[in-house]
């Protein structure tokens, strides 16, 4: 299996709040994990990616956290703006050159 | 950053018919994607193409579909015949390297298909 889940489908959080977005993976040879955003109207743009290696990484406002145990990450994005609303996906791959995307998470951060 | 180009943005033709959508991709990348998503939903790989040939596939790549990059002009996907399926938004991706970490994927900004 190479699914992908994300969960929620779509989250509002208040302004200067922390949005937490969750994911979760079956195949276990995946290795890289990036989290892609995207605006109405655009492509997805790379936000931030953590391997397996790694149980934590850190940009800025945004956080993976990776449980590789249990198959799991989320993302974490403090103080959440006005202009981070858009939908977030989710990704794996393993050794071949596919990304598996999930079904995304739609943000919305209310002022 | 890096900017993949993508032409047109919106393409309406009749089923049966033949499209050819086109991308240009970030100059010095190597790796070349193709991706299918419908109304906003998850992006769903169709094929990555390498020094002129296709490395992988996934189901979603019919015998109607073909990639092609003649001299390093435009990356395109062809398909040929269009299918009431087909109607999606199809994006392009770049890539410097292929797999894993460091094999950051750039996007464009898609090109929407609608078969009637």
């Amino acid at each position: 299996q190479q699914q992908v889940r994300q969960s929620p489908q779509s989250l509002t959080v208040w302004e200067g709040e922390t949005a937490i977005l969750n994911c979760s993976y079956e195949n276990s040879a995946f290795d890289y994990f990036p989290w892609y955003q995207q605006f109405p109207g655009e492509g997805p743009a790379l936000l931030i990616a953590i391997r397996s290696v790694s149980d934590k990484k850190e940009d800025g406002r945004f956080t993976i956290f990776f449980n590789k145990r249990e198959k799991k990450l989320s993302l974490h994005i403090t103080d959440s703006q006005p202009g981070d609303s858009a939908t977030y996906f989710c990704a794996a791959s393993g050794s071949n050159y596919q990304l598996i995307w999930g079904s995304g998470t739609k943000l919305i951060i209310k002022p | 950053g890096p900017k993949v180009l993508q032409i047109p943005s919106h393409q309406i033709i009749d089923m049966g018919q033949m499209v050819t959508l086109n991308c240009d991709p970030v100059s010095n990348h190597l790796y070349f994607y193709w991706y299918k998503q419908i109304l906003g939903q998850q992006m769903e790989f169709l094929v990555n193409f390498y020094n002129g040939k296709v490395m992988e596939k996934s189901k979603l790549f019919k015998d109607q579909f073909s990639v092609e990059r003649p001299d390093g002009s435009y990356f395109t996907l062809k398909i040929q015949p269009t299918a009431l399926e087909d109607s999606a938004v199809y994006f392009c991706a770049s890539s410097l390297v292929g797999g894993g970490f460091y094999a950051e994927q750039f996007f464009g900004p898609g090109t929407r298909l609608t078969v009637l």
